[in-house]
Order: C-alpha cells, then sequence, then structure tokens
C-alpha cells in the first residue's frame, strides 16, 4: 500500500512570495489533515478535511494561508504571502475518517519550507 | 487549546539503558493518548491508549496510561541507536489530535 505522498520536499523562498504544497492521501482514507511543525514543537493542527469539506480551519491564518481538497481526494495547501513565521515543516496526514478511525493517522514525508 | 506537555524535552542516554519518558494532558473531551515517533520528518504511530492501568507493548517499547492523574509513560529498554528520535505524544477529542511538543531522545553507543 503506498504511503502519504507530498511534494516539495524542500522549498526556500523569499518573504512575502507565495508557495503552494501538494499531498495525496493514503487511498481510499477519506480525512486529510495539514499541520504545521515549526522547529522545537509538536505538529499543530492547520486544517482538516472529511472527503472534500472542511471540519475544521480553526487555526488555520486565513489571511495568508488557503487550502482547498476539490475531488475529495488529493490536497493543496498555499501561503501567499509567506513571512518568516511560516519556516517550518508541513505535514500532511491522512485516516480512514470518522469514529475511532481517525486517531490512526498516517502521515507524509513532510515539506520543508525555509523563508528568507 | 488542548494542552499536552512531555518531558524531560531532552535526554542523551548509553545503549543498553531503559529510558521513561512522560506526558501529561488535560482532560476536557478526552477520548485517547497516542505516542509517535518522528525520525527524520513524518511521525509514525506507536500506540493509542484508551484505558486507564492496562499496559501495551511492543518489543522493547511499552506505555500506560493514568486517566485519574492525567499522565501517560512510554517506556523503551535495551536501548539501541535506532530509537533516538523525537517521541511525540497527543491526545485525542472528538475528532482531532493534539501534540506535545516531544522528547528528543539520543541514543549513544
Amino acid at each position: 500500500e503506498a504511503g502519504v505522498a507530498q511534494s516539495p520536499r524542500y522549498k526556500i523562498i523569499e518573504k512575502r512570495q507565495s508557495v503552494a504544497f501538494w499531498c495525496n492521501p493514503i487511498s481510499g482514507h477519506a480525512t486529510l489533515y495539514w499541520y504545521q511543525q515549526i522547529l522545537g514543537q509538536g505538529p499543530k493542527l492547520l486544517i482538516q478535511f472529511q472527503n472534500n469539506g472542511v471540519v475544521d480551519d480553526s487555526q488555520l491564518p486565513k489571511d495568508r494561508f488557503s487550502a482547498e481538497r476539490l475531488k475529495g481526494v488529493d490536497s493543496t495547501l498555499k501561503i501567499q504571502p509567506a513571512k518568516l513565521e511560516d519556516s517550518a515543516v508541513y505535514l500532511c496526514a491522512s485516516s480512514f475518517g470518522g469514529g475511532r478511525r481517525f486517531e490512526e493517522q498516517f502521515f507524509g514525508p513532510g515539506t520543508r519550507l525555509t523563508v528568507l | 487549546e488542548d494542552k499536552v506537555v512531555q518531558s524531560p524535552l531532552s535526554l542523551v542516554v548509553h545503549e543498553g539503558d531503559t529510558v521513561t519518558l512522560n506526558c501529561s494532558y488535560e482532560v476536557t473531551n478526552f477520548r485517547s493518548l497516542l505516542w509517535y515517533k518522528q525520525e527524520k520528518k513524518a511521525p509514525t504511530f506507536l500506540f493509542m491508549l484508551t484505558s486507564s492501568g492496562i499496559e501495551k507493548k511492543s518489543g522493547r517499547l511499552s506505555s500506560i496510561l493514568d486517566k485519574k492523574e492525567l499522565f501517560s509513560i512510554l517506556n523503551i529498554t535495551a536501548t539501541q541507536t535506532g530509537d533516538s528520535a523525537i517521541y511525540l505524544c497527543a491526545r485525542s477529542n472528538d475528532y482531532k489530535l493534539s501534540f506535545g511538543a516531544g522528547t528528543t531522545v539520543t541514543v549513544r553507543a
């Protein structure tokens, strides 16, 4: 079974530029998560999708971050414009869905973003 | 935000030592307590604990939950260099996980 795929693996941009990350979850997983992990901290949930609907985006800085999962499969996370404090690893995870299964999350390799 | 506190923040041990990691959490809407191992970037699932006092084991790793005192411990016995990683604790509520900052474990040969 293929794991969660993410691209790119690394990205370096200047502040005020825009950047996009892509995630393809495990086949059949209805729920998709984007996490931000700043160095020295645990992953923080940015947004959670159930199929193509948003379950929770309460910690997504909506003035600069956006995310979509149009067909309920792959997803993109965009930052525009980027700030220095956005430097972090962006992790995508997926799970089967609700009930007990959502806790069994499978993580992708992440994208390390550096904003200069 | 649901608070999860891990201790220590980091530790260095020698191969063969035993390591005990701690995780405390807030009780609001608690469903389960999870442990993940993070090497490089992707966290990988270790344990999910829902019942108090029942130890879960996987090889040299074991974990237990105390729902009265609101904490969990993760033990690693006979440590190996491959155990070097960040160990993350997370609690779940109805639909999401909240992670602690992690404990960085370094095992020296």
